[in-house]
């Protein structure tokens, strides 16, 4: 298995420019979040989704960010426009159904805006 | 609202000590707790789940244990390498919901040759 898959890893843009950062969860997962980490705060959950429906985005900052699900094979985060106290690495992570709610972690995009 | 503490901050030992990171939490509700670890510039690779019902669990030279009454976990790892340095983080799953992880900012560990 390939595990979540992230693009892009890096990306640097200017204010206000819209940013989209992409998952992929592991194949056969039906719960993804999308987390981001930095200096300050930490790991944060920024929104959660099962099956495809955003169950919980109290996390999210701002109406600047949105996210979608539209299947269950991809996820997009959108930041628009960004803002420099947006940079910071974003996670996503996926986990199965039932068992033992072990979350599995992609590498991370680390966003820098400028 | 669930507090995770990791303390030390920051660990450094020679090769072949063992380990002992150390994770607290203020409510003992909690689903399960999973160690983490996170390379410099990676994502976090999860080590060890515990559920709330278990004492303790192991993974070659890895052993976690709960105290759920105390709020407390311990992460041992035997005969530390180099390549054990990275961070570590902790991170609890209350029983009030079953996907909000706390985490805990994490242990940076360094394992010197």
């Amino acid at each position: 298995d390939a595990g979540v898959i992230q693009s892009p890893r890096h990306e640097v843009t200017e204010m206000g420019q819209e940013v989209t950062l992409r998952c992929k969860p592991i194949s056969g997962h039906n719960s993804l979040f999308w987390y981001r980490q930095t200096m300050m705060r930490g790991l944060e959950l920024l929104i959660y989704f099962n099956n495809n429906v955003p169950i919980d985005d109290s996390g999210m900052p701002e109406d600047r960010f949105s996210a979608k699900m539209p299947n269950a094979s991809f996820s997009t985060l959108k930041i628009q426009p960004s803002e420099p106290r947006d940079s910071a690495v974003y996670f996503c992570a996926s986990r199965g159904q039932g068992g033992s709610y072990e979350q599995y972690f992609g590498p991370g995009t680390r966003l820098t805006v400028t | 609202k669930q507090e995770v503490t990791q303390i030390p901050a920051a660990l450094s030992v020679p090769e072949g000590e063992n380990l002992v990171l150390n994770c607290s939490f203020t409510d003992s509700a909690i689903y399960n707790l999973q160690w983490f670890r996170q390379d410099p510039g990676k994502g976090l690779t999860s080590l060890l789940l515990i559920q709330s019902s278990q004492r303790e669990q192991t993974s070659g030279r890895l052993n976690a244990s709960l105290d759920k009454s105390s709020g407390r976990s311990t992460l041992y790892i035997a005969a530390s390498q180099p390549g054990d340095s990275a961070t570590y983080l902790c991170a609890v799953m209350p029983l009030s919901n079953d996907y909000k992880l706390s985490f805990g900012a994490g242990t940076t560990v360094t394992v010197r040759a």
